[in-house]
């Protein structure tokens, strides 16, 4: 079955460190892959996608990702966390047959320590 | 720029009361979407659209109704309301290609 998974339910990280939010996803090829951000009683924002080509895959709010197609990771990285980036974040994947069905994985909550 | 609109944000309900969720979008999307987010959990598809008088089920539509009359709106039916879809409701649209837009959500509580 289809499935994606984030380890991390919540971290918590000082202002200024790095982050990093790991996804892995089990499909039976390489599928569209997607981080979402979610702030407190808000929708949710896509951050990223990657389709193909390069891997290391750039974002808006200085986020990046990379896809690792051995590891069947797409892990979400940002090399200075600010206040603002307090938030939930969603790993998604859809098959490349289907790209416009979503799965979601559980969310990781981001705490940002002053 | 509107986007996705969606109404009402909040709302409480009675068990075996029913409602509609409005749902609207301005881009001229094909595909929308009703997402359902428990929580700590990710949110799951409950129906989709690919486009006016096409809907389909996604992961969990039961006690769910939608129908998709234009390409701007795509209401989310709930009948016979039960504790157990007390949660917040999103809809979404996306173009042809894989971007969703997702609205600002819907808390539903049912008591």
């Amino acid at each position: 079955a289809q499935s994606v998974t984030q380890p991390d339910i919540h971290i918590t990280v000082s202002e200024g460190a790095s982050l990093e939010l790991r996804c892995n996803y089990s499909y039976g090829a390489t599928p569209y892959l997607f981080w979402y951000v979610q702030s407190p009683g808000q929708g949710l924002q896509l951050l990223l996608k990657y389709f193909s080509g390069d891997t290391l895959v750039q974002g808006i709010k200085g986020f990046e990702a990379e896809f690792k197609r051995s590891q069947s990771s797409f892990n979400l990285r940002k090399p200075s966390v600010h206040w603002s980036d307090a938030a939930e974040y969603f790993c998604a994947v859809a098959p490349k047959a289907a790209g416009n069905k979503l799965t979601f994985g559980g969310g990781t909550r981001v705490l940002v320590k002053p | 720029n509107a986007g996705v609109t969606q109404t009402p944000k909040f709302r409480i309900l009675k068990i075996g009361q029913s409602m509609t969720l409005q749902c609207a979008q301005d881009m001229n999307h094909n595909y929308m979407y009703w997402y359902r987010q428990d929580p700590g959990m990710g949110l799951k598809l409950i129906y989709y659209s690919v486009g006016a008088g096409i809907t389909d089920k996604g992961e969990v539509p039961n006690g769910y109704n939608v129908s998709r009359s234009t390409t701007e709106d795509f209401p989310l039916r709930l009948e016979l309301a039960a504790p157990s879809q007390t949660s917040v409701y999103f809809c979404a649209s996306s173009p042809q290609l894989n971007t969703i837009y997702f609205g600002e959500g819907s808390w539903l509580t049912v008591v």
